[in-house]
């Protein structure tokens, strides 16, 4: 059983579509992000949620809107896709906020065309 | 703005070798120190948090050691074989509400 699962995986799509990264974790986890890799292979942290009670929002286009319809699942909505938005973006979890490690997903490969 | 930087950026070593990358984070507001290991086409696994001053964690063959006052993590590894190659990334915790900025990571090649 996958711990922190994404999907999907690849994802190519055209400029202006919108689309939506799904990610659920198993680990009974309170506290569930989502990164994402730039350019330059850095991750960097885009939202995260504790309880579906959003604790982190970084500065990202408000095109991005994260959703958690329970502490299991948060997904990633995205709208008006733009060609910088072509990325791989994980999910992770953590036992709550701020405590010990993170469990990653394998991460979804965007790719705006 | 808050950096983390790890060096070397790659590094290719021979099976058997020891080996050791760094990690540079800010010395202030200091809250965490994560180490992930990371597999090409897998997810970023831990191997170790640490949160205190001196802290020397250990798991098999591969070791870290952290001082919070000069801003600076080591992670070891003795003996490396070439299951160990992957990424190595550091991340720092200093906002207490989880949000680690991660560094871009040293790349590992054990050569047989």
């Amino acid at each position: 059983d996958t711990a922190v699962s994404q999907t999907p995986k690849y994802l190519v799509t055209q400029m202006g579509n919108d689309k939506s990264i799904k990610c659920e974790q198993n680990l009974g986890h309170d506290t569930m992000y989502w990164y994402k890799q730039d350019s330059k292979k850095f991750l960097k942290i885009m939202f995260s949620y504790n309880n579906k009670e959003l604790i982190i929002n970084e500065t990202v286009p408000n095109r991005f809107s994260p959703k958690s319809p329970d502490k299991a699942h948060l997904n990633l909505h995205i709208n008006s896709l733009e060609l910088g938005d072509s990325a791989v973006y994980f999910c992770a979890s953590s036992h709550g906020l701020a405590t010990g490690e993170l469990f990653f997903g394998e991460g979804s490969r965007l790719t705006v065309l | 703005i808050l950096n983390v930087e790890q060096s070397p950026q790659s590094l290719h070593v021979q099976e058997g070798d020891s080996t050791n990358f760094t990690c540079s984070f800010p010395s202030s507001n200091f809250y965490a120190l994560h180490w992930y290991r990371w597999e090409t086409a897998k997810s970023p696994e831990a191997l170790f948090v640490m949160t205190l001053n001196g802290d020397e964690k250990k798991k098999g063959r591969i070791s870290a050691t952290l001082n919070t006052k000069e801003g600076y993590s080591y992670l070891y590894i003795k003996g490396s074989q070439p299951e160990d190659s992957a990424t190595y990334l550091c991340a720092f915790d200093w906002s207490n509400t989880g949000k680690l900025i991660f560094g871009q990571g040293t790349t590992l090649q054990v050569k047989p």
